[in-house]
């Protein structure tokens, strides 16, 4: 089955320390995104990636780091410089920013919790 | 920069009844996405709008987009409990760039 898998589904972080979401996708992508969303608000986004090797800060990056070494992965990295990281992050990923139709399609998430 | 504004926020109606959620962007765009979210989960994608007077339907819901008026609907007829969730508009600004979410419509549908 083609799809976007984002792991762990839950995740806890102890003050100080850095943690690593991942998000894999197997639909043969060019861009891929991730997205904060705090309760009751829309999706606010972290970074998102074009093409293997380059990726570019969305409107909350600040505390956050990515890598794109790989088509299908996009691990998203929430650095101890995040003070308050507890949120629903949402990944997702579409074929490419350059089509007519730039449908987004999205993981089932991960809810971070600070300990 | 592009903003997406929704109203209503919160939206409580009854089963059978017709409503219609409104979405506003600040600037010229030329993609229109709307996508649901059930409680908890990741969001799923409803319709795309590609152009002015672009109108699309599935089920009890319809979309359609006014990019003069710089305004998207989505139109629920006769609604029933299995469409209560939160629904979201996006748009690009314009081709090839990312998109932005609006706050979302939480729609709670009663018996």
């Amino acid at each position: 089955d083609g799809g976007i898998t984002q792991s762990p589904k839950y995740l806890f972080r102890k003050e100080g320390q850095n943690v690593t979401l991942s998000c894999e996708q197997n639909l043969n992508h060019d861009a891929m995104y991730w997205y904060r969303q705090d309760p009751g608000q829309g999706l606010r986004l972290i970074y998102y990636s074009q093409i293997v090797n380059d990726f570019q800060k969305g409107d909350i990056a600040e505390g956050y780091s990515v890598s794109r070494e790989k088509k299908e992965s996009f691990p998203l990295t929430v650095t101890s410089a995040q003070k308050n990281p507890t949120a629903f992050y949402l990944c997702a990923s579409s074929i490419g920013l350059l089509l007519a139709k730039n449908i987004q399609y999205f993981g089932a998430g991960t809810r971070l919790s600070v300990l | 920069e592009l903003k997406v504004e929704q109203n209503p926020l919160f939206l409580s109606m009854q089963e059978g009844k017709n409503y219609t959620i409104y979405c506003n962007y600040s600037t010229t765009s030329d993609r229109l996405y709307w996508y649901r979210q059930d409680p908890g989960k990741s969001l799923e994608s409803l319709f795309v709008l590609l152009s002015n007077g672009a109108v699309k339907q599935e089920g009890r819901l319809m979309a359609s987009l006014d990019t003069k008026a710089r305004l998207s609907t989505l139109h629920i007829t006769a609604a029933v409990h299995d469409l209560s969730a939160t629904y979201f508009c996006a748009v690009d600004k314009t081709s090839g760039s990312r998109l932005t979410f609006g706050e979302g419509t939480q729609l709670t549908v009663n018996p």
